[in-house]
């Protein structure tokens, strides 16, 4: 399959300080990019969709001020976590595919995780 | 709204048995689906995919899509202790600017 490398896999960082986590396609352009949040022993949450390009869509109630993405290439998108408090410790992924293939989406790759400890 | 299911478990299966996964999706136009198994602590990676109806076979793994009924499942032949994990299944639209819907995961335990 496709690598995706996501970066850091994890970070301890002040309360009140901002964090970006970078995601990159290794050997693929990733039109598309997905960001999630899983709490321990809970499912994936999708916080966000972006495209390369364009602006991120946000899942409801995650706030887009607090979690900015930016998709500036094919191969990079980053999350900040700005203003960072306890309740974001999280672990945080990344997926990316690339675009349509024979008329249908092709599969998702995920980066390995960036577990966030706010303290 | 659009949903994935699946029955959370957990599902015990023996050592060398068949383990059986399955899934129901809402959303009758999804064209692609996928499993996912994620380790605990550890990010989900890709299993199989499948588009068309019936079986897919990759080693271990056989994938079974049904859209009549809008159900797809997995099959683990010779169950190891090593695929004891959480299997998501997902599915996306057939739309360009669709996202991947997770189902919350069946988490499987191989006993010895």
């Amino acid at each position: 399959g496709a690598v995706v490398s996501q970066h850091p896999s994890w970070v301890i960082c002040k309360s009140g300080t901002s964090v970006k986590i970078e995601c990159r396609s290794l050997d693929f352009q990733a039109t598309t990019m997905f960001w999630y949040r899983q709490f321990p022993k809970q499912s994936l949450m999708l916080m966000a969709t972006s495209n390369e390009g364009s602006k991120a869509t946000y899942e409801q109630g995650v706030e887009k001020d607090k979690f900015l993405i930016n998709h500036a290439s094919l191969t990079l998108s980053t999350l900040t976590v700005t203003s960072a408090h306890p309740e974001d410790s999280s672990f945080y992924i990344c997926s990316a595919r690339d675009s349509w293939t024979g008329g249908r989406n092709t599969e998702a790759f995920f980066g390995q995780g960036t577990r966030l400890t706010v303290v | 709204q659009k949903e994935v299911e699946q029955n959370s478990g957990p599902l015990s299966v023996p050592e060398g048995a068949i383990a059986s996964l399955n899934c129901t999706y809402s959303d009758r136009v999804s064209q692609s689906f996928f499993w996912y198994r994620q380790y605990s602590g550890k990010s989900p990676e890709l299993i199989m995919s499948i588009y068309s109806n019936g079986d897919k076979e990759d080693g271990r793994f056989t994938a079974q899509l049904n859209k009549a009924s809008q159900y797809v499942s997995l099959l683990i032949r010779d169950s190891q202790p090593s695929d004891s994990a959480t299997y998501l299944c997902a599915v996306n639209e057939y739309s360009s600017a669709s996202k991947i819907i997770f189902g919350s995961g069946t988490r499987l335990s191989i006993r010895p």
